[in-house]
């Protein structure tokens, strides 16, 4: 069984701090991960998508990816209330068409 | 562009009685997800289309659940004889196809099962 595994949390920041959210896998032929964010009552929506080892950077957030640890990890920089949501995990399944995710990490930022 | 729309948003029925949802991908999509989310849950891969080849059905439930997609594109979840745990948001996702992909989310159907 392909897992995705997240602390589901809540994690809690306070307003300015750097929120860092991890997220370690199973499927050692997964090439593709991706963060997405879920407000409550909503849909997931898509934030980052990364393929290659190292760093990803696209506004406040930064998706780093190290292939050798199957560890993924989303940083949130200058974190707002805004930010305060659950934070979905996703890897590509090395052998079917599917994504795997994890189960979440809430993410609380406090004014 | 369009995104991914779902209908109805919202759909109370009575325990027994069939459900439709439909899903309409985001065009020139290929791939089709459906998904169960169950409340404070993560989710649940329910069934994947992908082009013209048969579908991906290893996450349904039971066989109540059944789903289909025309002509490539709409996509149709239908819950045969409803009961009140399968009372969740479906969501339906598309993307270009395949792991390697963004996979774009609608809105999802709110069903509640009474």
């Amino acid at each position: 069984q392909k897992e995705v595994e997240q602390n589901s949390g809540p994690l809690s920041v306070p307003e300015g701090a750097i929120a860092s959210l991890n997220c370690t896998y199973s499927d050692r032929g997964s090439q593709s991960f991706f963060w997405y964010r879920q407000y409550s009552g909503k849909s997931p929506e898509l934030i980052m998508s990364i393929y290659s080892n190292g760093d990803k950077e696209d506004g406040r957030f930064t998706a780093q990816l190290n292939k050798a640890s199957q560890y993924v990890s989303l940083l949130i920089r200058d974190s707002q209330p805004s930010d305060s949501a659950t934070y979905l995990c996703a890897a590509g399944s090395s052998n079917t068409g599917k994504l795997i995710f994890g189960q979440g990490t809430t993410l609380q930022v406090k004014p | 562009g369009a995104g991914v729309s779902q209908s109805p948003s919202n759909k109370v029925t009575e325990k027994g009685k069939d459900v439709e949802l439909r899903c309409d991908p985001i065009s020139g999509h290929t791939a089709l997800y459906w998904y169960r989310q169950s409340l404070g849950q993560g989710l649940e891969f329910l069934i994947y289309f992908q082009g013209n080849s048969a579908p991906d059905k290893s996450g349904l439930p039971s066989d109540r659940f059944s789903a289909e997609r025309t002509g490539g594109s709409v996509s149709t979840l239908t819950i045969q004889r409803t009961q009140q745990e399968d009372s969740a948001v479906y969501l339906c996702a598309s993307s270009l196809g395949g792991p390697s992909y963004e996979q774009y989310f609608g809105p999802g159907t709110r069903l509640t099962v009474t």
